[in-house]
């Protein structure tokens, strides 16, 4: 099993430009998350998906859309990219509940 | 917003020792989750303690939990190089709108020294 998987590994972006990050599991969760991680500030949840089709606003939503057309892809879009963006970008997976989450090895994203 | 935060923020430890991080939060959990990440890398699950436990053990892992005070702490005993990490606790809160949303604190960066 690959576990999660995001592509790219690495992203450097002009502001206004836009982009799409790709995350995958094969572990069949229904759940699936987008959070980005800013020093010393720990995850902050961005969109997440309790199944497939489904998708909501977690904590910090605003310039990010995101879609589930599938059940093991959650897709992570920026339609027109701020400098306040630069992040480090995880996905996570879960069954559903406050179970344990599988995260991916992270998307390291500059807007510059 | 951050339900846990740890503490301390950071810790240098000699391997042999133990290391102990203290986590704290605010609303009632369903239960508390202990991560570990190693640098450039994304989060491990290395523990669930449930709210109606006290303690629990992982190998070389020892997780306390007291709802009344609100707050867990995480022992890693006789350190080695390879725990040198970050260590998040995330907490599931009793929330009548919560689905598993785990809230995050911002860490304890971990240095184990050979």
């Amino acid at each position: 099993n690959a576990g999660v998987t995001q592509t790219p590994k690495f992203r450097v972006l002009k502001t206004g430009q836009s982009m799409t990050l790709l995350c995958a599991q094969d572990m069949n969760h229904e759940y699936m998350y987008w959070y980005r991680q800013d020093p010393g500030m720990g995850l902050r949840l961005i969109h997440y998906s309790v199944g497939e089709g489904t998708t909501a606003k977690g904590e910090v939503p605003d310039g990010y859309n995101v879609s589930r057309l599938k059940k093991q892809n959650f897709l992570l879009g920026l339609e027109s990219a701020a400098p306040s963006q630069t992040s480090v970008y995880f996905c996570a997976s879960s069954f559903p509940g406050g179970n344990e989450q599988y995260f991916g090895p992270g998307t390291r994203l500059t807007v510059t | 917003s951050q339900q846990g935060e740890e503490d301390p923020q950071a810790l240098s430890i000699q391997e042999g020792e133990n290391a102990t991080m203290n986590c704290s939060y605010k609303t009632s959990i369903n239960n508390l989750q202990w991560y570990r990440q190693n640098s450039g890398r994304g989060l491990v699950h290395l523990i669930l303690i449930r709210s109606n436990e006290r303690e629990k053990h992982s190998g070389r892992l020892r997780v306390t939990l007291d709802t009344s005070k609100k707050s867990s702490s995480l022992l890693i005993t006789a350190s080695r190089a390879a725990d040198t990490a970050s260590y998040f606790c995330a907490t599931d809160p009793e929330l009548t709108d919560s689905w598993g949303k785990l809230q995050f604190g911002a860490g304890t960066q971990v240095v184990v020294t050979p």
